[in-house]
C-alpha cells in the first residue's frame, strides 16, 4: 500500500509569516511530486511540481523535495490570509500504468491569521 | 481552453434513485479518475479508467459504476446501493506522470 503522510494540522501561521508543510511517502521509486491548494467547497489546484532533489522556487511558494529521506516539503514566505486552505501533496506510484497515478495525503488545513 | 468539466454542480438524489454525474475533458488525457471527499477528509478514490473502454476499481467502489466509451468521458454512476452518498464528487484527468492531475470544479451530490 503506497503511503503519503502528511503533518496534522491545522496550522496556523501570523500573516507575514512563513508556513511549512510536510510529506513524507513510502515509495523510494516515485518520481514526482505535487503540492495542491484546495480551497473549502473548491476542488484542488496545482500549485508545485518538483522531481529533482533540493528547492524550486516559484513566487512566494518554495517546495523542497529530499528523495534520501523520502521527504517533501512546501514553504509559503509572507503567508496571506488568502493562502488559508488545506493543501494537498501527491507522489506518483512508479508502478501504475504508465506511472502517472497519483497517492495523495489527506491533506494539511492552513489558517492565516490577520 | 483545454480542460476538464463536471456537470452538474449541484445534485440531489432521492432514496433509491440512481444518478449520473457527468465528467468530459478536452486535455487529451489517457487517464480519468473519480475521487469522493467528505467533509474534513482527503480524496478517496472511486474507480479510474487509463484507457477507453478499460477501467479499474478504486479503493471505494462498491455502489458506484462508471463507463469509458469515449477518450473525453468519464460517467459516474451512484446507484440506489451506495447508502451513504452525500459528498463532494471530483473528477480528475491526468497526461503523464511529468504534469499530474486536473481536476473538474467537483460535483456535491445530497440525499433528499
Amino acid at each position: 500500500q503506497k503511503e503519503v503522510e502528511q503533518n496534522s494540522g491545522p496550522l496556523s501561521v501570523p500573516e507575514g509569516a512563513i508556513a511549512s508543510l510536510n510529506c513524507t511517502y513510502s515509495d523510494r521509486g516515485s518520481q514526482s511530486f505535487f503540492w495542491y491548494r484546495q480551497y473549502s467547497g473548491k476542488s484542488p489546484e496545482l500549485i508545485m511540481s518538483i522531481y529533482s532533489n533540493g528547492d524550486k522556487e516559484d513566487g512566494r511558494f518554495t517546495a523542497q523535495l529530499n528523495k534520501a529521506s523520502q521527504y517533501v516539503s512546501l514553504l509559503i514566505r509572507d503567508s496571506q490570509p488568502s493562502d488559508s486552505a488545506t493543501y494537498l501533496c501527491a507522489v506518483n506510484d512508479p508502478t501504475s500504468g504508465s506511472a502517472r497515478q497519483l497517492t495523495f495525503g489527506s491533506g494539511t488545513q492552513l489558517t492565516v491569521l490577520p | 481552453d483545454g480542460g476538464i468539466t463536471q456537470s452538474p454542480k449541484y445534485l440531489f438524489r432521492k432514496e433509491g434513485q440512481n444518478v449520473t454525474l457527468s465528467c468530459e475533458q478536452n486535455l487529451n488525457h489517457d487517464a480519468m479518475y473519480w475521487y469522493r471527499q467528505d467533509p474534513g477528509q482527503g480524496l478517496r478514490l472511486i474507480y479510474y479508467s487509463q484507457i477507453v473502454n478499460d477501467f479499474q476499481k478504486g479503493d471505494i467502489a462498491e455502489g458506484y459504476s462508471v463507463s469509458r466509451e469515449k477518450k473525453e468521458s468519464f460517467p459516474l454512476t451512484v446507484t440506489s446501493a451506495q447508502k451513504n452518498p452525500t459528498a463532494f464528487y471530483l473528477c480528475a484527468s491526468g497526461g503523464t506522470s511529468y504534469y499530474g492531475y486536473t481536476f473538474g470544479s467537483g460535483t456535491r451530490l445530497t440525499v433528499v
